[in-house]
């Protein structure tokens, strides 16, 4: 079955522990996208990527590292710069940059303790 | 001023009933109008797109763009208690990436 997976579902971080969130798509989409989602808040954008080797900021980005060596996958580093990391992370991938339709994954719930 | 304004409710009604869902937006520079549909703890899924002024209809689900106003709306027509989830409104400027701005999402609840 073609989708986008996240792992893992759940995750627990220590302070001052960088954790990394895993990104898979079997699409075949360029373009790839990590949000934030805070309760209340909607989803914020934190890094997208466009084409493999390539990527650019999104509205939030401080304290947070991607890379896209290939074109299925885009993890994304939480670095222990990022001062309040406890939230939902979500993966979304399209065609290409200007597709309407963005397809997401289902998630990953990090917790800081 | 926010760039996107929505309701976050909650909002409960019963089966049947006929739900409308708002947000606004300040940026007119937005040029694609999404909604998306997301159960409790899963990923968004796109429930409706459009690019123009007026009504696209799609089953029970319509949704409204008005750019003079800068609002948009989905409806839902007859309402199930599986359309209980959160509604988020989506925006998208051409040109730059594909990047979505969010509204909050409203949390809808339809009860038998």
């Amino acid at each position: 079955d073609g989708g986008i997976t996240q792992s893992p579902k759940y995750l627990f971080r220590k302070e001052g522990q960088n954790v990394t969130l895993s990104c898979e798509q079997n699409l075949n989409h360029d373009a790839m996208y990590w949000y934030r989602q805070d309760p209340g808040q909607g989803l914020r954008l934190i890094y997208y990527s466009q084409i493999v080797n390539d990527f650019q900021k999104g509205d939030i980005a401080e304290g947070y590292s991607v890379s896209r060596e290939k074109k299925e996958s885009f993890p994304l580093t939480v670095t222990s710069a990022q001062k309040n990391p406890t939230a939902f992370y979500l993966c979304a991938s399209s065609i290409r940059g200007e597709n309407t339709e963005a397809f997401f994954g289902q998630g990953t719930r990090l917790t800081v303790v | 001023q926010k760039e996107v304004e929505q309701d976050p409710g909650p909002l409960s009604v019963p089966e049947g009933a006929i739900v409308s869902l708002n947000c606004t937006y300040s940026n007119s520079a937005f040029q694609y109008f999404m909604w998306y549909r997301q159960y409790s703890r899963k990923g968004p899924e796109l429930l409706m797109y459009t690019y123009s002024s007026g009504n696209k209809e799609d089953g029970r689900f319509t949704a409204q763009v008005d750019k003079s106003s800068k609002y948009i709306s989905l409806f839902i027509r007859d309402s199930q208690p599986s359309d209980s989830a959160t509604y988020l409104c989506a925006f998208m400027i051409y040109n730059q990436g594909g990047k979505l701005i969010f509204g909050q999402g409203t949390e809808l609840s339809v009860k038998p």
